[in-house]
């Protein structure tokens, strides 16, 4: 298993520009979440999804958006870059309520 | 909606040491707790969780918490620190319906440790 596979790993943005932070599990997880980690902020929930074809927003979705059209993936958009999104972003599954989550190792976005 | 505070931001200790980092609460009812560590550069790994039953749970590495419904507190704490515990430790809340149809975390600040030979 793979586990939780984001992509890219770096990226640098221009102000306006759009883009798509990818997020594939293979442990069949019907809960995945995108987080913002800033420094001294802690992780920020973005968006989240309980299962395919559903989704809501977290504490900060502006300038996001996320779908979820198949159990594995969970990408996340930013449409309209802003150098308010400069952050590391961390997609995350769990299978239920009880089990821990599992962290894909990060997307570093920079927005100049 | 719940929240996680984590009063100390940086905590310096010497190599074998006793630890304590605090975690306090807010939720109208019981959530489940966890221990997140995220070491530089890295994703985080749990460390721990309680969702019910004994109020001192153990966890890997050494590592142990205890929960005090009184105190809506869920501090971490390890008898002897060894350097490679150097990292950011963040306490999460997790809620949601019975159904668990809207589940979700919530994360602390988290707090630094800095481990000193």
């Amino acid at each position: 298993n793979a586990g939780v596979t984001q992509t890219p790993k770096f990226r640098i943005l221009k102000i306006g520009q759009s883009m798509t932070l990818q997020c594939t599990q293979d442990m069949n997880h019907n809960y995945m979440y995108w987080y913002r980690q800033d420094p001294g902020m802690g992780l920020k929930l973005i968006y989240y999804s309980v299962g395919a074809g559903i989704t809501d927003k977290g504490e900060v979705p502006n300038g996001y958006n996320v779908s979820r059209s198949t159990t594995e993936d969970f990408p996340l958009r930013l449409e309209l870059a802003a150098p308010s999104q400069t952050s590391v972003y961390f997609c995350a599954s769990v299978r239920d309520m009880y089990s821990p989550l599992h962290f894909g190792n990060g997307t570093r976005l920079t927005v100049t | 909606a719940q929240s996680v505070t984590q009063p100390d931001i940086h905590i310096t200790v010497s190599e074998g040491a006793s630890l304590e980092l605090r975690c306090n609460y807010s939720y109208g009812a019981t959530p489940y707790l966890f221990w997140y560590v995220q070491s530089p550069g890295q994703g985080l790994q749990l460390l721990l969780k309680y969702f019910s039953g004994d109020t001192l749970v153990q966890g890997i590495k050494g590592f142990e918490a205890e929960f005090k419904r009184s105190q809506s507190s869920f501090n971490l704490r390890k008898p002897s620190v060894h350097w490679s515990d150097a990292a950011e430790y963040f306490c999460a809340v997790g809620v949601g319906n019975s159904g668990g149809s809207n589940y979700k975390l919530t994360f602390g600040k988290g707090t630094l440790l800095t481990v000193n030979p």
